[in-house]
Parts: structure tokens; C-alpha cells; sequence
């Protein structure tokens, strides 16, 4: 079956970080990139970075760097999301999203998210 | 960065209605790199439509997508039960990927 099952709800105090997983399954891990979004409470979605499951390299949203690491481990084919110095704001429903690439002649073709985990709840408070 | 604009923010409709939703971007979107996805309540979002006007998969027709450069459309033909929530639009051409701030179909 193919999905992307995250970890379970997290609750932090603030200055804390947290590390949200992303386990996927039925599908080719490394040829997907992985997209972290998160959903403030009654808000759109705010993409936040993406990790290359084949290379293991990162790019981050302006808002997040020095803040956020999105690795992952191809042996149990899981990505994970850690963000540090959690303030209230951080409050937010976390997804994982998948995204099919395609790269011809060394160019690379970006797409939308066809696969989305189904979130993991963290809340920040004191 | 590509800011996109949605409207109207809420759409209040009948089942059998037609919807038609805008998604206006500030600059060019890339290739049309233009995706539309639903989000009910308690749920993650799922994609419809991407390139502005392909169907994702096991979407039903009534879905279709349209547009270019910076202005585009999601128009649902005949609105069943099950379509009422939030949509929005993203843009996938350039980095950081943006999303707009969503539009609400609600029974009216």
C-alpha cells in the first residue's frame, strides 16, 4: 500500500525541538523527493523544505534556516524533520509530502505533491 | 517570492452548482507549474489538478483546471456533497513553493 505514515502528536515547551517522522511505503523511497509543510490552526499550508531521498541534500524555506534539518535514513526508508528553539507560533499540524522528479539530460522537472502523510500535531506551550 | 491570491475567500453554493474558484499569482508561475488540491476537515490535502490543467489521479471530471502565466481557474461542473471544503492553489516553478490562503466552498 502505498502512504507515508508520520509519528505521533508532540507536545513541547518553548526552546524546545522537536523531530517529526515520515515512514513511507509501497513505492520506490529514493525516487521521490520529500516536502515538509505545516498548517497553523484555521491558516494555509507553509511549505517549509525539501530533502532529495536519493542524495541526502536539503533546501530550506527562508523563514525556517538555521531552524530546520530534514534528513532521512534509505534503510527503513523514513525522512525526518527536526525543528529547533520552538516558540508558540510553532504550533502546527506537520506534513509530509512527496514529490515525483523527473531529470533529463541533468535537468530536473519539478512537480506537485501527489502523496501526503497525515500529519503530525505539535503544539508549544509552557 | 510568488505570492498567490485566492478568491473569494468563501463560496456559499448549492449541491448541482457550478464553482468557479481564481487563483491570481504576482509574477509569472513557471511552465504553468500551477497545482490545486482539496483539504477537508481533519484531513491532509489532496491534490486535483497540476501543470494548471491535468487531473491528479482518480479525479473525477467534474474537476478542471485552466489557465496561465499569472491567472488561473479550478472550476468544479456540478458540485456533489463531497466537494464542499478548502481549496488551494500552489505553485511548484520556483522555490520556495508558495500556496495561496485558501477558498472555502460551503453549502449554502
Amino acid at each position: 500500500q502505498v502512504q507515508l505514515v508520520q509519528s505521533g502528536a508532540e507536545v513541547k515547551k518553548p526552546g524546545a525541538s522537536v523531530k517529526v517522522s515520515c515512514k513511507a511505503s509501497g513505492y520506490p523511497f529514493t525516487a521521490y523527493f520529500m516536502h515538509w509543510v505545516r498548517q497553523a490552526p484555521g491558516q494555509g499550508p507553509e511549505w517549509m523544505g525539501w530533502i532529495d531521498l536519493k542524495s541526502g541534500a536539503a533546501r530550506y524555506a527562508q523563514n525556517f534556516q538555521g531552524r530546520v534539518t530534514m534528513t532521512r535514513d534509505t534503510s527503513i526508508t523514513t525522512a525526518y524533520m527536526e525543528l529547533t528553539s520552538l516558540r508558540s507560533d510553532d504550533t502546527a499540524v506537520y506534513y509530509c509530502a512527496r514529490e515525483p522528479y523527473e531529470c533529463i539530460n541533468g535537468v530536473c522537472y519539478s512537480d506537485a505533491f501527489d502523496l501526503w502523510g497525515l500529519g503530525t500535531m505539535v503544539t508549544v506551550s509552557s | 517570492e510568488i505570492v498567490l491570491t485566492q478568491s473569494p475567500g468563501t463560496l456559499s453554493l448549492s449541491p448541482g452548482e457550478r464553482a468557479t474558484l481564481s487563483c491570481r499569482a504576482s509574477q509569472s508561475v513557471s511552465s504553468n507549474y500551477l497545482a490545486w488540491y482539496q483539504q477537508k476537515p481533519g484531513q491532509a490535502p489532496r491534490l486535483l489538478i497540476y501543470g494548471a490543467s491535468s487531473r491528479a489521479t482518480g479525479i473525477p471530471d467534474r474537476f478542471s483546471g485552466s489557465g496561465s502565466g499569472t491567472d488561473f481557474t479550478l472550476t468544479i461542473s456540478r458540485l456533489e456533497p463531497e466537494d464542499f471544503a478548502v481549496y488551494y492553489c500552489q505553485q511548484y516553478g520556483s522555490s520556495p513553493r508558495t500556496f495561496g490562503q485558501g477558498t472555502k466552498v460551503e453549502i449554502k
